[in-house]
């Protein structure tokens, strides 16, 4: 098993424009979620899935958008990205949505926006 | 305002010492917590995990202790190693999953040889 697999590794954006970041798991799990973390913060949840055909907002969602059209892929896209949107991005994966506490991380997207 | 706080930014030991790492919260809804590891350059990996049920939970050398009434958890490593050297996130949730997992700003650990 693969795992959580995120593309890609590193990124450089120019203000306004668009990309989609990529994750995928191998283990079946119904639970996705995307995190972003800064530097002296914690990880903050962007989006999450309980299962494919559904998402929902987390705690920082603006600026971001997420589909979940098969259990194993969650794509996060930045529609038009901005300087406060450089983060290193995390996906994550666990079995449910009950289990959801104990999620694996894939090792991360560093983004960064001029 | 933070629902799960680390005060502790970093914190240095001896090899073969205990490492004590704090967390509080203020959420009373979590009923269940957590702690991940995170060494550079990788995603946050599950270290332990404790239910709001029990006061303390053991794996190896890492022990979680729980506090209901300080709203306060610590995570016990002994003795500690060079290869424990990472951050360490504690984070708080609940587990019918009516709250989302709410991460600390973490603490860097160095253990010295």
């Amino acid at each position: 098993n693969a795992g959580v697999t995120q593309t890609p590794k590193f990124q450089v954006l120019k203000t306004g424009q668009s990309m989609t970041l990529q994750c995928a798991q191998d283990m079946n799990h119904e639970y996705m979620s995307w995190y972003r973390q800064d530097p002296g913060m914690g990880l903050r949840l962007i989006h999450y899935s309980v299962g494919a055909g559904i998402t929902d907002q987390g705690e920082v969602p603006n600026g971001y958008n997420v589909s979940r059209s098969t259990t194993e892929d969650f794509p996060l896209r930045l529609l038009s990205a901005a300087p406060s949107q450089t983060s290193v991005y995390f996906c994550a994966s666990s079995i449910n949505a009950e289990r959801y506490n104990e999620q694996f991380f894939g090792p991360g997207t560093r983004l960064t926006v001029l | 305002d933070q629902q799960v706080k680390q005060n502790s930014p970093s914190l240095s030991v001896q090899e073969g010492r205990i490492s004590i790492l704090n967390c509080d919260y203020t959420n009373s809804m979590f009923d269940y917590f957590l702690w991940y590891k995170k060494y550079p350059a990788e995603g946050p990996t599950f270290l332990i995990s404790i239910s709001s049920i029990k006061d303390k939970n053991e794996d190896g050398r890492f022990t979680v202790f729980l506090n209901k009434s300080a709203k306060h958890l610590s995570l016990h490593i002994v003795p500690s190693q060079p290869g424990d050297s990472a951050v360490y996130f504690c984070a708080g949730g609940t587990q019918g999953g009516s709250e989302k997992l709410v991460f600390g700003k973490g603490t860097k650990l160095t253990v010295n040889p």
